[in-house]
């Protein structure tokens, strides 16, 4: 089946060590999103990838990078993890109009949950 | 900047039943999308259903349909005849189409926790 692939589904990282997290997906799609979501909170949008276009949102602290080497895989890098990133780290994908797709609608993967000692 | 507003922090319903879910939002667009994602727990979110604001006609799948009062900013979402494995975490969400080549922006409410009972 076709699907958004998030590993590893736990990651435990001390405070100040870099820490990468990883996304992937089989379903062909020309946008992937990161959202970061806090206990019981709702998921927030820290950046996306429209194709190799790399999309920062305003509020996104300078810490946390993304990189796309291909269509299929996704990074999320946080260069110097602090007690405050600790969060459930989603990963989303569409395919655009553009691309033939609808547009609206965002596939996600199961997150990666994100400690921090 | 749009807002998402869900008063429901959590709620409980007996299997078989019926139970609505409230959203409110604020934006002053007139083109956009609603949804309501389910989020089960330690599994991925899935949308549920959207809802397109230029229609009148009020979404429906399945057993899951919407109340759409886009004078009243207002997206409910209505479960019928409630089962155990719609115990999950409810997001109502906004989305204002960007430019063709750009990725859409979902704003998330901050959901309303639903268990339903045997």
């Amino acid at each position: 089946d076709a699907m958004v692939i998030q590993n590893p589904r736990y990651q435990v990282t001390q405070f100040g060590k870099p820490v990468t997290l990883s996304c992937s997906q089989t379903l062909n799609h020309n946008v992937m999103y990161w959202y970061q979501q806090k206990s019981s909170q709702a998921p927030k949008l820290l950046f996306h990838y429209y194709d190799k276009d790399f999309n920062n949102e305003a509020d996104t602290p300078d810490n946390f990078q993304s990189r796309r080497p291909n269509t299929s895989f996704c990074f999320l890098d946080i260069r110097s993890p602090g007690l405050g990133d600790a969060a459930m780290y989603l990963c989303a994908t569409s395919r655009d109009k553009l691309a033939g797709g609808p547009g609206y609608e965002q596939y996600f993967g199961p997150g990666t949950r994100l400690t921090v000692t | 900047a749009q807002t998402v507003t869900q008063s429901q922090p959590e709620m409980s319903v007996q299997e078989a039943e019926t139970v609505t879910l409230s959203c409110t939002y604020d934006t002053s667009e007139s083109n956009y999308y609603l949804f309501w994602y389910k989020q089960p727990p330690s599994r991925q979110m899935i949308l549920v259903i959207r809802q397109e604001a230029y229609k009148q006609q009020n979404a429906t799948e399945n057993r899951f349909s919407v109340n759409f009062q886009k004078a009243a900013k207002s997206f409910s979402l209505k479960i019928s005849d409630s089962q155990l494995g719609d115990t999950a975490m409810y997001f109502c969400a906004f989305m204002k189409p960007r430019a063709a080549n750009a990725g859409n922006m979902l704003t998330f409410g901050g959901g309303t926790r639903l268990m339903v009972k045997p």
